[in-house]
Parts: C-alpha cells; structure tokens; sequence
C-alpha cells in the first residue's frame, strides 16, 4: 500500500550547523512530494515542494532531494537556526486522488544555541 | 487574505459525548480538506470536499464521524459519541484546485477524557 515514512523522529543540531531529515516512500507512482514545518499549536507550513522528474531543488536555506531508484526524500538545511526547531513531514500529493496529502510520521529538529 | 481557520483550537469532553469541530477555508478555495494526527503519530486524510461535495472520504474512521460542507463554505466534523481513540488534533486545509498547495488551519486539538 501506499506510505510515507521517516527514519530517525528526533535530531538535535548546534546552531549553525546543516540538518539532513530524511524520509523514505513506498508508492513508485508517486509525482510530487512536499515537506511541511509544524511548530508548536501551529498547522503544518509548506516549506518546499519536488516533482518526481526532478532530483534537486533549492529554495532558501532549503534544499530537497529525490532519489527515485531508492523511494528516498531529504530535506538539508543549511545554518540551521533556533527558528528552525519544528517537527517536519514530508508528504505525497496524489494528484489522481484529488489531492490529498499522505504525512510521513515526523522528524523532531532541536536546535541548540 | 485570512487563512484557514479552526474553531474551536482546543476542546475537552467526556467520552460519549458530542463535539463539533468547523473550518472556515481560505475564500474562493474550492478543495477542503480534514486530516487528524493521534498521539505523535502521522497526519492521516480524512476527508476531501470540493465545494459543498464529498469527493472522498475514504480516510474517514467510522460512521460516529460525519463531515458536512453545506453551501460549499465552511465545513463542520462532527463526533458522535466521542470515544477515547478519538483524541489528537485535527487538522482543515484548503486549495484553490487539487494540485495547488494546501493551506491548513492551526488545527483543533481534540481530547477525550
């Protein structure tokens, strides 16, 4: 069936430091992933998003990569700061389904001054 | 523009009891949707509306869960009778069309005592 996961639920950075959140999926049909930042007694917030025929894609500080031949998804961000401390999802949009999203189980970031 | 917005963001029952939980969607977005995580697990689809329709709401747990959307504006989840299980928080998002980016409210957090 189809799933979303993570490999580590925790990971605590110094500040300034990069953080590698890493995500694995099973659906090899899948075309479109996206990672959300949930803070605390917040909704998920879209931070950046990657069709399947892509393998990179930066966005500020924020850099996804796909690699396809092993379902595998991760999310680097570069000098990582006390803001950044979240849990973080990566999701899959099924665009033959409407669009719903399937979460991955979440990634804890701690950041430490 | 305002976001998606949740009332109420934290409600506390007893189990048998009645909740009703209601998004108001970004104005103008069609597609709404609900989503629940439980106890630190994943964020899980419930259901998918576009406009006052239910395109599918295959995620959703049992028939003491119904979900309207009369008008095709805000939309209610409605829990009855609430069960112990039923605790965590649940989540609204809205979009303009099925593959555009989900917006999600800050969730209402759900306990069942």
């Amino acid at each position: 069936g189809e799933s979303v996961g993570l490999h580590l639920p925790t990971l605590s950075v110094q500040e300034g430091d990069n953080s590698i959140i890493n995500c694995a999926y099973s659906n090899s049909a899948s075309d479109y992933f996206i990672w959300y930042k949930q803070e605390s007694g917040k909704g998920p917030q879209f931070i950046i998003d990657i069709r399947s025929n892509m393998d990179k894609r930066q966005g500020q500080r924020v850099t996804v990569l796909l690699n396809k031949t092993v379902k595998h998804l991760s999310l680097q961000i570069a000098a990582t700061q006390p803001g950044d401390s979240a849990v973080y999802f990566c999701a899959e949009l099924l665009y033959n389904q409407g669009g719903k999203l399937i979460f991955g189980q979440g990634t804890e970031l701690s950041v430490k001054p | 523009e305002a976001g998606v917005t949740q009332f109420p963001s934290h409600s506390v029952i007893e189990k048998g009891q009645t909740v009703t939980l209601r998004c108001d969607p970004i104005s103008g977005h069609d597609n709404l949707y609900w989503y629940r995580r439980v106890m630190g697990k994943e964020i899980k689809f419930l259901l998918h509306f576009v406009k006052e329709s239910k395109q599918d709401e295959s995620g959703m747990p049992n028939n003491r869960f119904l979900a309207e959307r009369t008008g095709g504006t805000y939309s209610t989840l409605k829990v009855q009778p609430a069960e112990l299980e039923d605790s965590g928080v649940y989540f609204c998002a809205s979009s303009q069309g099925g593959k555009s980016s989900q917006h999600f409210g800050d969730g209402t957090r759900l306990s069942i005592l």
